[in-house]
C-alpha cells in the first residue's frame, strides 16, 4: 500500500538556524499537504502543493513538490521559538490521504 | 478554532469500563476520520466515514466501535480496552473524501487506560 516516509524524525536547532524536513512517497501523489502540530495541540493545515515542481512560500517557510510528485520538502529559514512543534506531510494518493511520521522540531533559544 | 470539537478532552478508564468519545464538526463537511496518536505511531488512521457511511476500517480491534449518526457527528465507543490503547484520539473532517481537501482536526481526547 501507499507509504509516506518523513525524515528526520527529530531535529534540534539553535534559534536562527535553518531547518528542513523531507517527505518521500512510495507512489505518485495527486497532491501533498503539510501540517504543524504545536506541543499539546492538534495538527493544523499549513499548505497544499498540487503541481509538479511547485514551490510555495509562507513568510520564512518554503515548500517544494518534486518533479515526479513523489517527494516534498519544508524549509524554515532563521527559525524562531514559535516554530517549535511537529511537522507532518500528508500525501494524497488515489484513495486516501496518508500522513508521514512527522519531524519534531525543538529550538534552543 | 472551534470548527471541530471533541469531548471529553481527558478520559481515564479501567479495562472493564465502557465509554464513548464524541466528535462534532461545524464546517458542513462530508467526511470524518478517527486517528490514534501515540509515541510509536504519530498519526494512525483508524476509521473513515464519507456521507455517514464507513469506507475504511484500518484493521482496528473490535474493542473500538465507531458510529456516525449524521454528517456532523462521529462517535468512538470503547469497551474492554488495554493499557496500550492509551493515546491521544483525534477526530478530523474534510469537505469530501475524494479530491484535494485538507483535514481539520479537533483538539483530541487524551485517553488513559488503567
Amino acid at each position: 500500500g501507499q507509504q509516506v516516509m518523513q525524515i528526520p524524525q527529530y531535529q534540534h536547532v539553535q534559534e536562527g538556524e535553518d531547518f528542513t524536513t523531507y517527505c518521500n512517497s512510495s507512489t505518485t501523489l495527486s497532491n501533498i499537504q503539510w501540517y504543524k502540530q504545536r506541543p499539546g495541540g492538534h495538527p493544523v493545515f499549513l499548505i497544499q502543493l498540487v503541481k509538479s515542481g511547485e514551490v510555495k512560500k509562507q513568510k520564512r517557510l518554503t515548500f517544494q513538490f518534486g518533479e515526479a510528485k513523489k517527494n516534498s520538502s519544508l524549509h524554515i529559514t532563521a527559525t524562531q521559538t514559535t516554530d517549535v512543534g511537529t511537522y507532518f506531510c500528508a500525501g494524497q494518493g488515489a484513495q486516501k490521504l496518508v500522513f508521514g511520521q512527522g519531524t519534531r522540531l525543538t529550538i534552543n533559544p | 478554532e472551534t470548527g471541530v470539537t471533541q469531548t471529553p478532552r481527558h478520559l481515564v478508564m479501567g479495562m472493564t469500563n465502557k465509554k464513548s468519545l464524541k466528535c462534532e464538526q461545524h464546517l458542513g463537511h462530508n467526511a470524518m476520520y478517527w486517528y490514534k496518536q501515540s509515541a510509536k505511531k504519530p498519526l494512525e488512521l483508524m476509521f473513515v466515514y464519507s456521507l455517514e457511511e464507513r469506507v475504511e476500517n484500518n484493521s482496528v480491534p473490535s474493542r473500538f466501535s465507531p458510529e456516525c449518526p449524521n454528517s456532523s457527528h462521529l462517535f468512538l465507543h470503547l469497551h474492554t480496552l488495554q493499557p496500550e490503547d492509551s493515546a491521544l484520539y483525534l477526530c478530523a473532517s474534510s469537505q469530501a473524501l475524494q479530491g484535494s481537501y485538507e483535514q481539520y482536526f479537533g483538539p483530541g481526547t487524551r485517553l488513559t487506560v488503567t
